[in-house]
């Protein structure tokens, strides 16, 4: 079968680091997203994965790591703006996303 | 100017009648897509059109239909809406299903906010 896990809520400090991870079962896979979704806004694109390693793209970063099945995105010099839900989605055998619920990122002064 | 759009933004509506939701996309992508997100905020894949052409179509009730008169349009019509169905309804396109990946980026409407009483 196919499930796809992250944690629920994290809290982090403005300035800080954070790593939200997220682990995955699938038997077919053609990568994996990661979308950030401010409250009551539509998901926008950060980042693509579909080889094992690491992905800089400005203060975030994804990890991919195929044969354990996980990824985490890492998000440096937190600001109050990075304060999202940040959903996981990997795309299967039929090129069909699945969603992860999110993980609801709150950023305290 | 808007990528991917819909409308309307929130819809309030009573049991039993008919509405529909409106999508548009000005990037030329060959796919669309119909998102519900429901308030455990998952994301569930509700149907797909590339080409103009069902490709997905999950077990949604057959209440639910999507319409794409072009492949820059795709309309979600609900019909004899229930409570189960209010939730936050997303369009988004990408452009093709398959094929160079990077380019599978979704791009998502701003979702509409639908409250059946």
């Amino acid at each position: 079968g196919q499930n796809i896990d992250q944690p629920t809520e994290m809290t982090a400090t403005e300035g800080a680091i954070v790593q939200i991870n997220c682990t995955y079962q699938t038997s077919g896979f053609n990568g994996l997203f990661w979308y950030q979704q401010h409250a009551g806004e539509a998901p926008t694109f950060l980042s693509y994965n579909v080889l094992d390693g690491l992905e800089e793209k400005g203060r975030f970063s994804s990890f991919l790591s195929r044969s354990k099945g996980y990824s985490y995105l890492l998000l440096k010099e937190l600001q109050m703006k990075d304060s999202a839900s940040y959903l996981c989605a990997f795309m299967d055998s039929n090129y069909q996303l699945i969603w992860g619920a999110g993980t609801k990122l709150i950023i305290k002064p | 100017d808007t990528a991917v759009s819909q409308t309307p933004k929130y819809l309030v509506t009573q049991m039993g009648n008919d509405k529909s939701i409106k999508c548009e996309q000005n990037l030329g992508h060959d796919t669309m897509y119909w998102y519900k997100q429901d308030s455990k905020k998952f994301l569930k894949i509700m149907f797909s059109y590339n080409n103009k052409e069902l490709i997905i179509n999950e077990t949604v009730p057959n209440r639910f239909s999507p319409k794409s008169p072009d492949k820059a349009h795709l309309n979600l019509h609900i019909n004899s809406l229930e409570l189960g169905d209010s939730a936050v309804y997303f369009c988004a396109s990408s452009q093709d299903h398959a094929g160079v990946v990077s380019e599978e980026t979704q791009y998502f409407g701003p979702g509409t906010r639908l409250l059946v009483l």
